[in-house]
């Protein structure tokens, strides 16, 4: 039982376009999302984080957006540079798990010069 | 501030061979965990450390698989006897306290193939 999906594996974009990644989960219970970045031969690591009261939280060229009632959330990255090109985890907790996290299975973004 | 470290990078073996991992988080973080990556997925828990308390082990197949963490630091992850499905990453992450919220630092990762 996937509790959350990415249901795109990649995903890409011209250098200075918006990025958009999508992530969805099915456990109510969650109320804190955060996005994972993982470039190839490294462990992934932390971008942006929202709770579950807040509908947008912005990092400079990132914003996430989260959707409750839709149990949706996305990941904007403007304007999208090479750099960005990686695999993107969302991921997802409550409250009383500790800090035990349920990742999606990730979206490739590359990112073209 | 160093990362957390883990070793080897790589590791390939015959099924039903045994293999440890071993993991050193960043300095003073009290929590550690062990995920596993099989391609094409994200990271899946396996065991969960406060200090060199088991928090959390309900995802870990406790027949093959075994963990520890010694004096509340580095930590070993094994399996005895390996099996073809468990060809993965094995990543090592390390958080200050282990409390909600908090941003957890990951290691490379051990490569492992069983053929």
């Amino acid at each position: 039982d996937q509790q959350v999906k990415q249901n795109s594996p990649s995903l890409s974009v011209q250098e200075g376009r918006i990025s958009i990644l999508n992530c969805d989960y099915t456990n109510s219970m969650f109320d804190y999302f955060l996005w994972y970045k993982k470039y190839p031969a490294e462990g992934p690591t932390f971008l942006i984080s929202i709770s579950s009261i807040k509908d947008k939280n912005e990092d400079g060229r990132f914003t996430v957006f989260l959707n409750k009632s839709a149990k949706h959330l996305s990941l904007h990255i403007v304007p999208s540079q090479p750099g960005d090109s990686a695999v993107y985890f969302c991921a997802a907790t409550t409250n009383n798990a500790g800090n035990m996290l349920t990742f999606g299975g990730g979206t490739r973004l590359m990112v073209k010069p | 501030e160093a990362g957390v470290a883990q070793s080897p990078r790589y590791k390939i073996i015959e099924k039903r061979q045994s293999v440890a991992f071993w993991c050193n988080p960043i300095s003073g973080h009290a929590t550690l965990y062990w995920y596993q990556q099989i391609l094409g997925q994200g990271p899946k828990l396996l065991i969960q450390f406060q200090n060199n308390g088991v928090v959390d082990d309900s995802q870990l197949p406790k027949d093959r698989f075994s963990a520890e963490r010694l004096k509340g630091v580095d930590s070993t992850l094994k399996i005895q006897p390996a099996k073809l499905e468990d060809s993965a990453v094995y990543l090592c992450a390390s958080s200050r306290l282990g409390g909600g919220r908090e941003t957890q630092y990951f290691g490379p990762g051990t490569r492992l193939l069983v053929l």
